[in-house]
């Protein structure tokens, strides 16, 4: 069964980047999409864009185009997440998450701190 | 791109009670709408996918169903696990390609 394995906590200053990775482990990225999805505080969840790895095929939430980047390596079965320009409104839980009926398989979230 | 209502924000709900959580969209979707359940410091979880699906070891208490623009999530019994906040989300052409939508969720607690 695969599990998704996020890397730690960030703390980031305003203007800067963060980059977060998700490892799938117990399997490999066949036919499924990894989409990210965030939820900062007191907020809902957000989707932020997805990759189908197996395709290269790419989406982006519209807020977030221009600022966020998702790739993967299919090599090391991980996706990553990266956002720039961060500014304090951007303090969130990031999940990434498995989609093949609904995002069925879950990341344990990362908490980025955007903080000055 | 595609907007997602719920209805209501927040219910409060004892043990045993029947909830049902409405969603809508801005367009038809047809039945590419799924339903989570989502505590505090937990990861999001799947219980019912494509409108009336229910997720391999979500309790039966949970269903689905809707098309279109209108759907609900009904919960038969509310069980003291299910206080949560629950969202719709919306796709299209999974999993080739399309965007993403969640609704704002519905906040279930305890009366």
């Amino acid at each position: 069964q695969v599990q998704l394995v996020q890397s730690g906590a960030e703390v980031k200053k305003p203007g800067s980047s963060v980059k977060v990775s998700c490892k799938a482990s117990g399997g490999t990225f066949s036919n499924y999409a990894i989409s990210w999805v965030r939820q900062a505080p007191g907020q809902g969840l957000e989707w932020m864009g997805k990759i189908f790895p197996v395709f290269g095929t790419l989406n982006y939430a519209q807020k977030f185009q221009g600022r966020v980047t998702i790739t993967a390596d299919k090599s090391r079965v991980t996706s990553y997440m990266e956002l720039s320009s961060l500014r304090s409104e951007d303090t969130a839980v990031y999940y990434c998450a498995r989609v093949v009926f609904g995002m069925d398989v879950w990341g344990q979230g990362t908490t980025v701190t955007v903080s000055s | 791109d595609i907007q997602m209502t719920q209805s209501p924000s927040s219910l409060s709900a004892s043990v045993g009670d029947r909830v049902t959580i409405t969603c809508q969209a801005s367009q038809d979707i047809r039945n590419y709408l799924n339903w989570y359940q989502h505590k505090p410091g937990k990861a999001p979880k799947l219980l019912i996918f494509d409108a009336s699906n229910l997720e391999t070891g979500v309790p039966s208490r949970f269903s689905g169903s809707g098309s279109g623009t209108d759907f609900s999530l009904t919960i038969s019994s509310l069980d003291p696990d299910d206080f949560a906040t629950y969202y719709c989300q919306q796709y299209d052409n999974l999993p080739a390609g399309g965007i993403i939508t969640f609704g704002p969720g519905t906040t279930v607690d305890i009366k």
